[in-house]
Order: structure tokens, then C-alpha cells, then sequence
């Protein structure tokens, strides 16, 4: 059973540019969140994904956005990417019923040069 | 508010010793709390939660600790290993938050457990 899985691995971009990565849940789960984390800190909550909309939403500008595919996959797209925007990208996932705990991937290593 | 950055606390132990490692939370409205483990390169990993209309929870090894009163939250892992060696971090949410379960967690600020052989 295969749990979150994330890609890529680790990604070089330079300033202004955009990026996807991308992530697929944990078999079963329908619900995808993603975070941010920088170095020595703790993730942050960007955005939930649940029937292919965005539910809730962090304290992140419109440079970033996601979606939700029908098989429960998800993106994260980043525009105008800015050197504050390195960090290890998370995707999570969970089941919407009986409140099960986050499940999470090991993440995306984004480096703005 | 709490402190962020790369001075994150750290508790270093023998092997077999016993270890708690604490939390302080800020929301009042939180209701379900859940501690993870993040070993280097990896994602966080979930290791216990529990509700708040309970204080005290037990799991294999680990058992966690809950004070509303002074919204304190404590991971305590009886007989500590090496493997155990990673970042703690707790995580809070409110139930109902936008109604997807509980996808929207606010992380604390990690403790770095090192265990000594």
C-alpha cells in the first residue's frame, strides 16, 4: 500500500520563474493538503484540496495555487517564484470521513537561485 | 508568540532513559492535537493524537499529555532509542475547520531529540 508520494525529489529554479510539483495520496484518501516548510521550522498550511476545490486556505498569496485531479491527485503551482520561496514543499493527505490524521509525503526540496 | 528560526530546543538523552518532550499551543479553539515525527529528509510522521475532550492518551511506547487549562501539550516516549533521534513537532486544529477533517494543522516549532547510545 503505497503511502504519499511526491515529485520531484528536489528541484532547482531561478528567481521569477514557475514550478509544479506534484503529489498523489495515500490509497483511499480523497483529501490533499500542502505545506511549506523552511529550513528549521515547522510546515506551514498552504491549501486543502477536497472534490477538486480548494477547501481551506493559509496565509499565501496568489502566486500559489493547486489542483485537484478526479483520481484525488493534486499540484502546486508557484508563480514569480521569489528566493523566500525555497523550502521542502509537503503534500498531505486524509479521508474527509472520520476525521483520520494527515498523512504526509517526504516532500519536494525547492532551491530559488 | 513562539520563537522561530534554526535555534530549535533540543533534548538529548541516554538510550533507555525516558523522554518528554513539551508543547505550548495558542489557540483555545483547538480541539484535536497530534504529535509527528520528522527524521532528516523525510515528512513528518504521525505518531499519536489526541482529542481535547481527553487529558491523556497511550499508544505503544508514547503516551501524550493534554492541559487545556494552561494549553500545554506533552509526548512522553518510555525508553527511549536511537531511532527515536528526529524533530518532534505537536500540530493543532479546530474541528469543522472548513469541514474536510483536519487538513488545516498549525505546526509548533519542532524539539530536536537526540538519544545517546
Amino acid at each position: 500500500d503505497a503511502g504519499v508520494t511526491q515529485s520531484p525529489t528536489h528541484l532547482i529554479k531561478t528567481r521569477g520563474q514557475q514550478v509544479t510539483l506534484r503529489c498523489s495520496p495515500k490509497s483511499g484518501h480523497d483529501t490533499v493538503s500542502w505545506y511549506q516548510q523552511a529550513l528549521g521550522q515547522g510546515p506551514q498550511f498552504i491549501f486543502q484540496y477536497y472534490e477538486e476545490e480548494e477547501r481551506q486556505r493559509g496565509n499565501f498569496p496568489d502566486r500559489f495555487s493547486g489542483h485537484q485531479f478526479p483520481n484525488y491527485s493534486s499540484e502546486l503551482n508557484v508563480n514569480a517564484l521569489l528566493l523566500g520561496d525555497s523550502a521542502l514543499y509537503l503534500c498531505a493527505s486524509s479521508l474527509v470521513q472520520g476525521n483520520s490524521p494527515l498523512h504526509f509525503g517526504n516532500g519536494t526540496r525547492l532551491t530559488v537561485t | 508568540g513562539e520563537s522561530v528560526g534554526l535555534h530549535l530546543p533540543t533534548l538529548s538523552v541516554q538510550e533507555g532513559d525516558n523522554s518528554i518532550i513539551n508543547c505550548a499551543y495558542s489557540n483555545s479553539a483547538s480541539d484535536y492535537f497530534i504529535w509527528y515525527k520528522q527524521e532528516s529528509g523525510k515528512g513528518p510522521q504521525f505518531i499519536i493524537d489526541i482529542r481535547s475532550n481527553m487529558d491523556k492518551r497511550q499508544g505503544q511506547r508514547v503516551t501524550v499529555l493534554l492541559n487545556k487549562t494552561v494549553k500545554h501539550l506533552s509526548l512522553q516516549i518510555a525508553a527511549t532509542q536511537p531511532g527515536d533521534s528526529a524533530v518532534y513537532f505537536c500540530a493543532e486544529t479546530t474541528a469543522g475547520a472548513g469541514g474536510t477533517s483536519y487538513g488545516k494543522l498549525t505546526f509548533g516549532q519542532g524539539t530536536i531529540l537526540t538519544v545517546h547510545p
